[in-house]
């Protein structure tokens, strides 16, 4: 089984409508990530947490919303999704320890808002 | 604001060649640097880290250098194969302030090895 899934891997939606991407992970990190991809753009940051109580804004959280439900679980929502922010969406996950810094990513989840 | 330049989008090679990729940065001062791999649809996976006090590292075909005077990573593939063919994303990390824990990423270059 994976160490990182994403659900959904594929999902449409419309203009004004909240959507929630779920990631979930069996590698006992403290961390997690969530990045965006556009085409030619590379990963942009939007949220990251060191640990069930930590939450941060990354580069370009405007529009998006995160939730840390456990170690294990990290959700991200789009409380009015608009087509801009159709992207490919990555959560990652490290140990964060010096020495650890490698991020584990999952397999992504492409969103299309129409 | 921190940038992060990889030297080109897209670099062809003919297999066996050794493909060289460039990752230059400004306004940062990183204490590692990574190299990720990237298939089509699919999340990065992590390759090599080179941290700001060492000058390269190798791993099986692969080697990276790390220049911090000149702000720039080198990533060389030996020999390389059509199996090679994917993009690669350079990363910087930092040790402390606002970078810390957190990983800037490069646009990417796509590499395509052909037979």
């Amino acid at each position: 089984d994976a160490d990182v899934t994403q659900t959904p891997r594929n999902r449409i939606t419309k203009t004004g409508k909240r959507i929630m991407l779920e990631c979930s992970q069996t590698k006992g990190h403290d961390r997690m990530y969530w990045y965006r991809q556009d085409p030619g753009l590379g990963l942009q940051l939007i949220y990251y947490s060191f640990d069930v109580k930590d939450i941060n804004k990354g580069e370009i959280s405007d529009g998006y919303s995160v939730s840390r439900q456990a170690q294990a679980k990290f959700s991200l929502s789009l409380e009015s999704a608009i087509p801009n922010q159709t992207a490919l969406y990555f959560c990652a996950t490290s140990l964060g320890d010096r020495g650890e810094e490698t991020q584990y990513f999952g397999p992504g989840t492409r969103l299309l808002v129409l | 604001s921190q940038k992060i330049e990889q030297n080109s989008e897209a670099l062809n090679i003919q297999e066996g060649k050794t493909a060289t990729l460039t990752c230059n940065y400004t306004n940062y001062s990183p204490a590692y640097l990574q190299w990720y791999r990237q298939d089509p649809g699919r999340g990065p996976v992590f390759l090599l880290l080179i941290r700001e006090n060492e000058k390269e590292k190798r791993k099986e075909r692969l080697k990276v250098t790390f220049d911090t005077t000149l702000k720039q990573s080198l990533f060389h593939i030996t020999a390389s194969q059509p199996a090679d063919s994917a993009t690669y994303l350079c990363a910087l990390g930092g040790a402390g302030g606002t970078s810390y824990g957190k990983l800037t990423f490069g646009q990417g270059t796509i590499l395509t090895v052909h037979p």
